[in-house]
């Protein structure tokens, strides 16, 4: 039962431009929303996270809106840079929950010179 | 002073066999978890530890046994080896165990069962 979702598996963005990624969720118990970046034969890397008291969150070129109505949150990058080229995973947690993490599937993101 | 290590990398095993992939953190935390990434991609939680206590134990086959010998060390061993056990396996840890404790990952250990 996949409680996170991210669809459109892959993205080709210039540099410079903007990358969008979405992701949905299904738990209405989840509470804490984080994007992790990964590179080939790397462990997934801590990006940015929300909190389901906020809607939106930036660091630096990062930006992760939560929309809880909807079930939705997206990660904006901006302006892309040929460094992000990776896989970004959308994961969140619930409370109570031991910090147990539900993953989605990730988004392949390429950013072209 | 790689933060989360585990070992080995690669390994490639035949059907039946028993193996073991070890983990170890240099970062103080208390928490440590073993993560599975199947062939389509999802990665999804087996098991934590906090404090050498088990503390998260998901669907996962008998054949799979975590072991903590010391708040550093979180180890997965794995009996009968079978096709289907073929992933990438991923330890983390975290400074605890509560909802917000970033989860630090470890390279994975990319596991071909034959």
């Amino acid at each position: 039962d996949q409680q996170v979702k991210q669809n459109s598996p892959s993205l080709s963005v210039q540099e410079g431009r903007i990358s969008i990624l979405n992701c949905d969720y299904t738990n209405s118990m989840f509470d804490y929303f984080l994007w992790y970046k990964k590179y080939p034969a790397e462990g997934p890397t801590f990006l940015i996270s929300i909190s389901s008291i906020k809607d939106k969150n930036e660091d630096g070129r990062f930006t992760v809106f939560l929309n809880k109505s909807a079930k939705h949150l997206s990660l904006h990058i901006v302006p892309s840079q040929p460094g992000d080229s990776a896989v970004y995973f959308c994961a969140a947690s619930a409370v109570p929950g031991n910090n147990r993490l539900a993953f989605g599937k990730g988004n392949q993101v390429v950013v072209i010179p | 002073d790689t933060a989360v290590s585990q070992t080995p990398k690669y390994l490639v095993t035949q059907m039946g066999n028993d193996k073991s992939i070890k983990c170890e953190q240099n970062l103080g935390h208390d928490t440590m978890y073993w993560y599975k990434q199947d062939s389509k991609k999802f990665l999804k939680i087996m098991f934590s530890y906090n404090n050498k206590e088990l503390i998260i134990n998901e669907t996962v086959p008998n054949r799979f046994s975590p072991k903590s010998p010391d708040k550093a060390h979180l180890n997965l061993h794995i009996n009968s080896l079978e096709l289907g056990d073929s992933a990438v396996y991923f330890c983390a840890s975290s400074r605890a165990q509560a909802i917000r404790e970033t989860q630090y990952f470890g390279p994975g250990t990319r596991l071909l069962v034959l």
